[in-house]
């Protein structure tokens, strides 16, 4: 089966912490990006990759990083930087860049809490 | 920064009614998508319009877009229980590759 997947579904990270969100690919994509979600609101771009050892920082980057080593895989990292990390994050893939006019493939999202 | 900007925040509607929702953006745009989000889980990809296209269809969907408005709406007919969901316009631009989001509507669809 083709998709995307993210792990952990669910992730408690201690103050002062750095933790690594997983995604993983097997769509062929060049394109894959990080969004985060609050409630009530919408989705914001923290990194996107359109091709194997690039990244761009999104709307939101500030006290994340990220790295793009292989085609499948894109892993977040939230640093301590990140100063109010609690959210739903979500990675999303595409075969081409989203002017070209192609849909995105999500995967099922990562809830991250700090305790 | 949020490209779109839904319209309305929240509604409930009864079972076999029509479920309309507006996505308002500000600037241009190469494409428009729609994209449905069940309770914390993905967002699963609906329906695309193009920016030279008014009107598209997709099974219960219709979605119209206005470019002279940067408006777009999503009309879901005969809605069904399982149509429950956030609903989310997103729009990309041709100088980005970036796909931008609105904050949603959620949709209630009561049996």
């Amino acid at each position: 089966d083709g998709g995307i997947t993210q792990s952990p579904k669910y992730l408690f990270r201690k103050e002062g912490q750095n933790v690594t969100l997983s995604c993983e690919q097997n769509l062929n994509h060049d394109a894959m990006y990080w969004y985060r979600q609050d409630p009530g609101q919408g989705l914001r771009l923290i990194y996107y990759s359109q091709i194997v050892n690039d990244f761009q920082k999104g709307d939101i980057a500030e006290g994340y990083s990220v790295s793009r080593e292989k085609k499948e895989s894109f892993p977040l990292t939230v640093t301590s930087a990140q100063k109010n990390p609690t959210a739903f994050y979500l990675c999303a893939s595409s075969s081409l860049g989203f002017s070209s006019g192609t849909e995105a493939f999500f995967g099922q999202g990562t809830r991250l809490t700090v305790v | 920064s949020q490209q779109g900007e839904e319209d309305p925040q929240a509604l409930s509607i009864q079972e076999g009614e029509n479920a309309t929702m507006n996505c308002s953006y500000k600037t241009s745009i190469n494409n428009l998508q729609w994209y449905r989000q069940n309770s914390g889980r993905g967002l699963v990809h609906l329906i695309l319009i193009r920016s030279n296209e008014r009107e598209k269809h997709s099974g219960r969907l219709r979605v119209t877009l206005d470019t002279s408005k940067k408006s777009s709406s999503l009309l879901i007919t005969a809605s069904r229980a399982a149509d429950t969901a956030s609903y989310f316009c997103a729009t990309d631009s041709r100088h980005d590759y970036k796909l931008s989001f609105g904050a949603g509507t959620t949709v209630t669809v009561r049996a």
